[in-house]
């Protein structure tokens, strides 16, 4: 059974950074590229970007590449997502989620962390 | 980057109701492999969001089939014959043809 397991998040304050983990288990995570997704309070949905199942591959939202940076540790079958200069805007829910099928489908998703960006 | 529009942004239905979720792109989600990486979710409430379908009209394993999707191009269509409580919650539409993905708006399906 595929788990997706996120932890790290909480109340930050503006400026600082952040870095998030999401564990995985049940299929082999270095065959898979792997993606973070983020919901507001509000319920919108935004992609963040993904990475390459070796690692080797970034992709991110055009309008965060700057400040958040996907890697992951292919032998701790885990996934981080690294927050900087974090802005109230980013409050919200972050979610792992697999591409099992290879289509950007979001095919799995983890439960999900939510990060608070307040002074 | 791709615009997806969803209709309506809430659905009241009764159990055993026949309802559809439009969701229109704004530039056509067909890829130059051939294939439309148009996909539909469900977030029921307090749970995170699972895959229903996948290229448009391909059910996730474990789905049940009075789900269906349909579409081409700009225009698909997410349809439940016959509603069931376990089917409440909030639809998403997304496409993984142009980066970045991008999402629906999305539709709350609540009873009436």
């Amino acid at each position: 059974e595929v788990q997706l397991v996120e932890s790290g998040g909480g109340l930050v304050q503006p400026g600082a950074s952040l870095k998030l983990s999401c564990v995985a288990s049940g299929f082999t995570f270095s065959d898979y590229w792997m993606s973070w997704v983020r919901q507001t309070p509000g319920k919108t949905m935004e992609w963040i970007g993904d990475i390459k199942y070796d690692g080797s591959y970034t992709n991110y939202a055009p309008s965060l590449k700057n400040r958040f940076t996907i890697s992951r540790d292919n032998a701790k079958s885990t996934l981080y997502l690294q927050m900087s200069n974090v802005r109230s805007e980013d409050t919200a829910t972050y979610y792992c989620t697999l591409t099992y099928y290879g289509y950007n489908s979001f095919d799995y998703w983890g439960q999900g962390v939510m990060v608070t960006v307040s002074s | 980057d791709v615009v997806l529009t969803q209709t309506p942004p809430t659905l009241s239905a009764t159990i055993g109701q026949s309802v559809s979720i439009s969701c229109r792109s704004s530039q056509s989600l067909l890829h130059s492999n051939g294939n439309t990486y148009l996909h539909w979710l469900l977030q029921r409430p307090g749970q995170s969001p699972q895959l229903l379908i996948y290229l448009v009209s391909r059910l996730e394993s474990g789905v049940p089939n009075r789900f269906s999707g349909s579409g081409s191009g700009t225009d698909f269509t997410l349809k439940i014959s016959g509603v069931e409580a376990e089917d409440l919650g909030v639809y998403y539409c997304v496409q993984g043809t142009h980066a970045p993905w991008t999402f629906g708006g999305g539709t709350k399906l609540e009873l009436k």
